[in-house]
Order: structure tokens, then C-alpha cells, then sequence
């Protein structure tokens, strides 16, 4: 079990650039969930898709940030255009869907606007 | 709705000490409760988790948690803290209607002293 893997570790850009995040979720797993982490808002939940398929999206910020998921072992977290007030943590988890199975997350996406 | 309320965002305590941290819930049906512990630069990893299986319920190194239902409580305890277990910790609330979405508290940091 790899675990879930993200991509970049790190990203530094400038405002107004483009930034996709990678996520590949655990095999066998069909819940996947985008969060950002930062030290006013805490762990905040963006997106969550079931089956590939978008379920809330309502803590998506707003229209800048898009989220996909073509298939079961791959998921993008993109920004377009980036401004300074995103930079945070971003975390992909995922779970089996069901109410009692936890997430597990990756090591996160260090983002930094400047 | 549910919801997590961790009391206290810092929590000091001395190497070898009781460690106490507490979440409360909030929930209209039975809860599923869980603990997740983060280390720096990395993702959230799971402690331990309340499925209605047992009150109590023990997790890695050395954790556990009772859960109280008439108190709406799920605190975590440790006999004995060590320097590794310096981290930051959520509690989290899910539901049998929320096919896996989970509620995070706001997290306690817990520094062990020396």
C-alpha cells in the first residue's frame, strides 16, 4: 500500500499563474477528498467526489478553483489564476465510501503565492 | 448537521504525564467518531476510531478514547506522554447519511515538555 500520492510537495508561483495539484488516491479506494489547510481557517474541506464523481463542492472557494477526477487512481486540484491568499497546505485523502472508514491523507502540497 | 468542538487549541504537558485532550460532538443520529494525529510537514493519520462497536477504544501508541454519549464526548488520553508525541491533533465526526465526509475539529497542539 503506497498510500495516497501528491504532487508537487512544493509550489512557488507568481499571482496570476496557473497551479495544478496531483493527487493519486489508495487502490480500491472510491472517495476522494481535496482540503486546505492554513493557520486562520484551519482544515477546510474543498471538494469531494464519489466514484469519480463529484458529490460537494460547495467549499470550493470560488470559480478560480476547479477540481477533476477522470478516473479512479488520478485527481487534479487546479487554480487559475492564483492569487497570494491561496498559498496553503492542500491535502488529498481518500476512503472507502462508507460512514465509519477513515481518510487517509497524503503529505500535503505546500502552495505559496507571491 | 454534526459538528466537533475541541476545547483548548494548546495543551502543555511534561514528558511521562496524563495526556488530556478533549472534543465534544454534535450530531442529530449516532455518530462515528475518530482521532487523527499530524506531524509536521506531513498529512493527518488516523489514531483510532468510534464505530459503536465499544466505548472504549484504543488506538496506536498508546492512545485511547472513551466515548460518552450523555456527555456528547470523545477525549483522548495518553498515561504517560512522550517527546514523540508532540503533534497536532483532530477530532472528527462522521455519519451514517455522509457516505465518508467528515467534520474536523479545529485541531489541538500538544507540546511535551521535558
Amino acid at each position: 500500500d503506497a498510500g495516497v500520492i501528491q504532487s508537487p510537495r512544493h509550489e512557488v508561483t507568481e499571482m496570476g499563474q496557473e497551479v495544478t495539484l496531483r493527487c493519486k488516491p489508495i487502490s480500491g479506494h472510491n472517495s476522494l477528498f481535496w482540503y486546505r489547510q492554513t493557520m486562520m481557517r484551519g482544515l477546510e474541506l474543498l471538494i469531494y467526489f464519489n466514484n469519480n464523481v463529484p458529490i460537494d463542492d460547495s467549499g470550493m472557494p470560488e470559480d478560480r478553483f476547479s477540481a477533476k477526477m477522470p478516473n479512479a487512481s488520478f485527481s487534479t486540484l487546479k487554480i487559475q489564476p492564483s492569487e497570494p491568499r491561496d498559498s496553503a497546505v492542500y491535502f488529498c485523502a481518500s476512503s472507502q465510501s462508507s460512514y465509519n472508514s477513515p481518510l487517509h491523507f497524503g503529505n500535503g502540497t505546500r502552495l505559496t503565492v507571491t | 448537521a454534526q459538528s466537533v468542538t475541541q476545547l483548548g487549541s494548546h495543551v502543555s504537558v511534561s514528558e511521562g504525564a496524563l495526556v488530556l485532550l478533549r472534543c465534544n460532538y454534535s450530531s442529530s443520529v449516532p455518530p462515528y467518531l475518530f482521532w487523527y494525529v499530524q506531524y509536521p510537514n506531513q498529512g493527518l493519520q488516523l489514531l483510532l476510531k468510534y464505530t459503536s462497536a465499544a466505548t472504549l477504544v484504543k488506538g496506536i501508541n498508546g492512545f485511547e478514547a472513551e466515548f460518552k454519549k450523555s456527555e456528547t464526548s470523545f477525549h483522548l488520553t495518553k498515561p504517560s506522554a512522550h517527546m514523540s508525541d508532540a503533534a497536532e491533533y483532530f477530532c472528527a465526526v462522521s455519519r451514517a447519511t455522509n457516505a465518508g465526509k467528515s467534520t474536523f475539529g479545529d485541531g489541538t497542539t500538544l507540546t511535551v515538555k521535558p
